[in-house]
């Protein structure tokens, strides 16, 4: 069964400082790949995702994210973090049409 | 594009009630819709996964005869909540698959927080 590990359950930088917040998969073959945020008492929003191709892809909000086969990971990352960016994050994989299968999730909070 | 909503964004509820959150794709045709529920703190938990015209796949471990799941058109799902308890507080949350989509690619409404006094 595929799974997700997001080893950070909370990260706190400061404005200005660069992020990466780290997703390993288990899985088989190469699956879909997502990261998703959320704020407080809100539903997900795609931040991006990777299907096949280029292995960094470019999100919203300046975001991006390196698929790295040989490691099993999708980390998220962002070179200058704003106050706005504090939310919770999530990655999650899929194949096919199986159910999507979401990480435990990364709490960011962002320092003045 | 791709927009999926959520009615109503809260609910407060007595216990024995029943609650219905309707989940509607607003810009897209949605053959696929998901019902999550998620707790405080915690990841997403698929419940169940709704085809349009036909009878959803629930999760193991969950109710099918609690959490009725109806989708009755390509743009709108419903998931009522039968004599809920304060147990199920929860929020839940919905999502959306486009049409032919070949990924699995999923849009997600806002949530519903459910209270059950």
């Amino acid at each position: 069964a595929q799974s997700v590990t997001q080893p950070d359950i909370h990260i706190t930088v400061s404005e200005g400082a660069s992020l990466e917040l780290r997703c390993n998969y288990s899985y088989g073959a190469t699956p879909y790949l997502f990261w998703y945020v959320q704020s407080p008492g809100q539903g997900l929003q795609l931040l991006l995702k990777y299907f096949s191709g280029d292995t960094l892809v470019q999100g919203i909000k300046g975001f991006e994210a390196e698929f790295k086969r040989s490691q099993s990971s999708f980390n998220l990352r962002k070179p200058s973090v704003h106050w706005s960016d504090a939310a919770e994050y999530f990655c999650a994989v899929a194949r096919g049409y199986q159910k999507v299968t979401f990480g435990t999730g990364t709490k960011l909070q962002v320092i003045p | 594009g791709a927009v999926v909503s959520q009615h109503p964004s809260r609910v407060i509820c007595k216990s024995g009630t029943s609650v219905k959150i309707e989940c509607r794709s607003l810009d897209f045709q949605a053959t696929t819709m998901f019902w999550y529920r998620q707790f405080p703190k915690q990841s997403l938990m698929l419940m169940a996964t709704s085809n349009e015209g036909s009878k959803a796949t629930y999760e193991q471990g969950v109710e099918k005869d609690k959490f009725l799941i109806n989708h009755a058109s390509l743009t709108l799902s419903t998931l009522t909540v039968t004599s809920a308890h304060p147990e199920d507080s929860s929020f839940y949350i919905c999502s959306a698959r486009l049409a032919g989509d070949s990924y699995n690619e999923q849009f997600f409404g806002p949530g519903t927080r459910l209270t059950v006094l």
